[in-house]
């Protein structure tokens, strides 16, 4: 399935580096998000853009700091992340009004 | 209190059989489901969605009980390939998907 797109797949990076993650969505959809996942537990949403703009910050550290160009790509740029911060990092979208989300393969970060 | 509950499980079940699992939801202004299901280390993947009373796909049913707020997930004929996590995510209008734990299903021959 190509719907969303994801890269990279896996990303290993130490503490002093700056990374950018990339989402692509090909469904026509105006509603994007990050999430983080991390080994065992529930999927946390960290971001929500609606036409672009940014409508949720969900208490997310700023080395964190998503970017959204247009409705159908979305970033995460990360700085100074601390080990904790390696997770699943899973991109969705959707239309606003019906609300199904289809999620990209995500991207396996580990910060070392 | 937890927006959904759901019994993590594992439910651990031979092919063939026909399991449920149960979802209580807390928000009555939850309008729609969606049930999704997650491999071990892979994303979410849309299973099924409910807007009424219930919905039924193949060897999938979903049923609503918006008095008690509770929505069940049928799995008949099960497969090994439908061993996974599955998630009962309650939608509300202008607010983001939240994600519980889940239920782990594993199938065995």
């Amino acid at each position: 399935e190509t719907g969303v797109t994801q890269t990279p797949r896996h990303l290993v990076m130490g503490m002093t580096n700056k990374k950018s993650l990339k989402c692509e969505q090909h469904l026509g959809h105006n509603a994007m998000y990050w999430y983080k996942q991390s080994a065992k537990k529930p999927l946390e949403l960290m971001f929500v853009y609606n036409f672009k703009e940014q409508t949720e910050n969900n208490s997310v550290p700023s080395r964190f700091s998503p970017e959204c160009p247009n409705s159908s790509h979305l970033f995460l740029h990360l700085h100074t992340l601390q080990p904790e911060d390696s997770a699943l990092y899973l991109c969705a979208s959707s239309h606003p009004n019906s609300y199904e989300q289809y999620f990209g393969p995500g991207t396996r970060l580990t910060v070392t | 209190r937890k927006e959904v509950e759901q019994d993590p499980g594992p439910f651990n079940v031979p092919e063939g059989a026909t399991v449920a699992f149960n979802c209580t939801y807390s928000n009555s202004a939850s309008q729609s489901f969606f049930w999704y299901r997650q491999d071990c280390r892979k994303e979410p993947k849309l299973l099924m969605s409910v807007y009424s009373s219930g919905n039924e796909d193949g060897r999938f049913t979903a049923q609503l009980n918006r008095a008690s707020q509770y929505i069940s997930l049928l799995i008949r004929d099960s497969k090994l390939s439908d061993s996974a996590t599955y998630l009962c995510v309650p939608n509300q209008a202008g607010t983001a998907l939240i994600f519980g734990k889940g239920t782990t299903l594993s199938v065995s021959s």
